[in-house]
């Protein structure tokens, strides 16, 4: 089926530890993104990638690293995992405005469960 | 910066029966969209109906309608025939229609009891 593929689905890490989270689509959309949903918190945009080649922070960058592969692909790095990064992760993508009917409507994976011991 | 407020945590609907959620919202820009996405204990966000700003008609899809009032900056989310698949979180999210940011609002869970 078509859509965004994020692993690992579980982790569990220790206070220090590093970790990259693997997102990709094979809908050929342009933008694609990294959120974060704690309870009551609904979802936080980590960091975006609105063309292949570019990224930009959101509203809770710090802490994390993002990779813009290539189209298909949009990593997401916790160079040394903390226990405030225990979290579900969230990837998802869109197609680029101004395109018919996507635009604006994003995409997610399954997400990620992220426990950062 | 935009702001979206869900002030039901929870929320619980007899099965066949009708149920609105709310959300209000905060911006100063005229052109956004305004959407609803579900997400069921799988966790998995699935889109259940967006709004264009710009429209006054309020978007229908099947048993899903919102009732959307842009001078009160407010957007309601009105579920007919409650099925017990509806039970989930319900996110309310805004989105500028010139940017890349969806910001969402806290949630709103929704049980059905059969």
């Amino acid at each position: 089926n078509a859509g965004v593929t994020q692993t690992p689905k579980f982790q569990v890490l220790k206070t220090g530890q590093s970790m990259t989270l693997q997102c990709a689509q094979d809908m050929n959309h342009n933008s694609m993104y990294w959120y974060r949903q704690d309870p009551g918190m609904g979802l936080r945009l980590i960091y975006y990638s609105a063309s292949e080649g570019t990224t930009d922070k959101g509203e809770v960058p710090n802490g994390y690293n993002v990779s813009r592969l290539n189209k298909r692909e949009f990593s997401l790095r916790l160079e040394s995992a903390a226990p405030s990064q225990t979290s579900v992760y969230f990837c998802a993508s869109s197609a680029h405005r101004g395109t018919v009917s996507g635009a604006n409507v994003l995409t997610f994976g399954a997400g990620s469960r992220l426990t950062v011991l | 910066a935009q702001t979206v407020t869900q002030s039901q945590p929870e929320m619980s609907v007899q099965e066949a029966e009708t149920v609105t959620l709310s959300c209000t919202y905060d911006t100063s820009e005229s052109d956004y969209y305004l959407f609803w996405y579900k997400q069921p204990p799988s966790r998995q966000m699935i889109l259940v109906i967006r709004q264009e700003a710009y429209k006054q008609q309020n978007a229908t899809e099947n048993r899903f309608s919102v009732n959307f009032q842009k001078a009160a900056k407010s957007f309601s989310l009105k579920i007919s025939d409650s099925q017990l698949g509806d039970a989930a979180m319900y996110f309310c999210a805004y989105r500028l229609d010139a940017g890349n940011m969806l910001t969402f609002g806290g949630g709103t869970r929704l049980m059905v009891k059969p």
